[in-house]
C-alpha cells in the first residue's frame, strides 16, 4: 500500500474488555514496531518484529501486552483485561530490513480510550 | 543505555523568525539520530536524520541540524519559520541494543507554537 495503515483509528473500551489493533505496514517492510504514546509524551518502544520473528518485546508493559506477525505481513497487538492506564495512542511502524540509521514510517495511529 | 532530553515542552515564535529546538543524547555506542515531526491527526515524518557521515544534516522543508559530539547536542534549526512549521517535535536516538537490534528511543517532545 502506499503507507502503513492502522485500524481502527479510535476504539473505546470498557475497562476489563479485550481489544485487538491492527497494523498493515507497507509491503515488503521486513521490520515492523510497535510504540505506546501517552497524551503528551513520547512515543514509547513495546515491541519489534523481523518477519514473523518477535526479536524484541522489552517495553511491553505487562502480560496482558501481546503481539503477533503470522505471516510476516500485517501484526495485531492485543490487550487483555485493558486498564485506564492503557489509554494512548498505539503507533505501528515499518522499515526495510531495520539497521541503525534506517528510516521508519509511521502509521497514524489508535487511540484507545478505556473508560 | 540511550536516552534523549528535549530541553523544552513547548517553543513560539514568530512567523519569519529562526527557531531553535534543542536536543541532548546520551548513548553507549556511536548513536544515529533523527527528527521527526507530527502534526495533529497525522502520522511521525521524519525531518532528517545523522548517521555519522556529515555533521550538518540538510532535512525536508528548510530544516537543518548539527551533531556535535563534544556537547552530545542535536539541535534543529530552522532560518525562517512558516505557520505551516506549527506541530510536535521528537528528538528520536537509534543505538544497537545487541546482536543485531537496534532500539529506537524517543524524547518527551517539544511543540512549536508560530504566530502571525
Amino acid at each position: 500500500g502506499a503507507g502503513v495503515s492502522q485500524s481502527p483509528r479510535y476504539k473505546v473500551a470498557k475497562r476489563g474488555q479485550d481489544v485487538a489493533l491492527r497494523c498493515d505496514p507497507i509491503s515488503g517492510h521486513v521490520s515492523l514496531f510497535w510504540y505506546q504514546q501517552a497524551l503528551g509524551q513520547g512515543p514509547e518502544f513495546l515491541t519489534y518484529f523481523q518477519n514473523e520473528a518477535q526479536l524484541d518485546k522489552s517495553g511491553l508493559p505487562s502480560d496482558r501486552f501481546f503481539a503477533e506477525r503470522p505471516e510476516g505481513s500485517v501484526s495485531t497487538l492485543k490487550i487483555q483485561r485493558t486498564q485506564q492506564e492503557d489509554s494512548a495512542v498505539y503507533l505501528c511502524a515499518s522499515s526495510l530490513p531495520y539497521g541503525q540509521g534506517e528510516k521508519l514510517f509511521f502509521g497514524s495511529g489508535t487511540q484507545l480510550s478505556v473508560l | 543505555a540511550q536516552s534523549v532530553t528535549q530541553l523544552d515542552s513547548h517553543v513560539s515564535v514568530s512567523e519569519g523568525t529562526p527557531v531553535l529546538l534543542r536536543c541532548n543524547y546520551s548513548s553507549s555506542y556511536s548513536p544515529s539520530l533523527f527528527w521527526y515531526v507530527q502534526h495533529p491527526n497525522k502520522g511521525l515524518q521524519l525531518l532528517l536524520k545523522y548517521t555519522s557521515a556529515a555533521t550538518l544534516v540538510k532535512g525536508i522543508n528548510g530544516f537543518e541540524a548539527e551533531f556535535k559530539k563534544s556537547e552530545t547536542s542535536f539541535h534543529l534549526t530552522k532560518p525562517s519559520a512558516h505557520m505551516s512549521d506549527a506541530a510536535e517535535y521528537f528528538c528520536v536516538v537509534s543505538a544497537r541494543t545487541g546482536g543485531s537490534n537496534y532500539k529506537l528511543t524517543f524524547g518527551k517532545g517539544t511543540l512549536l507554537t508560530v504566530n502571525p
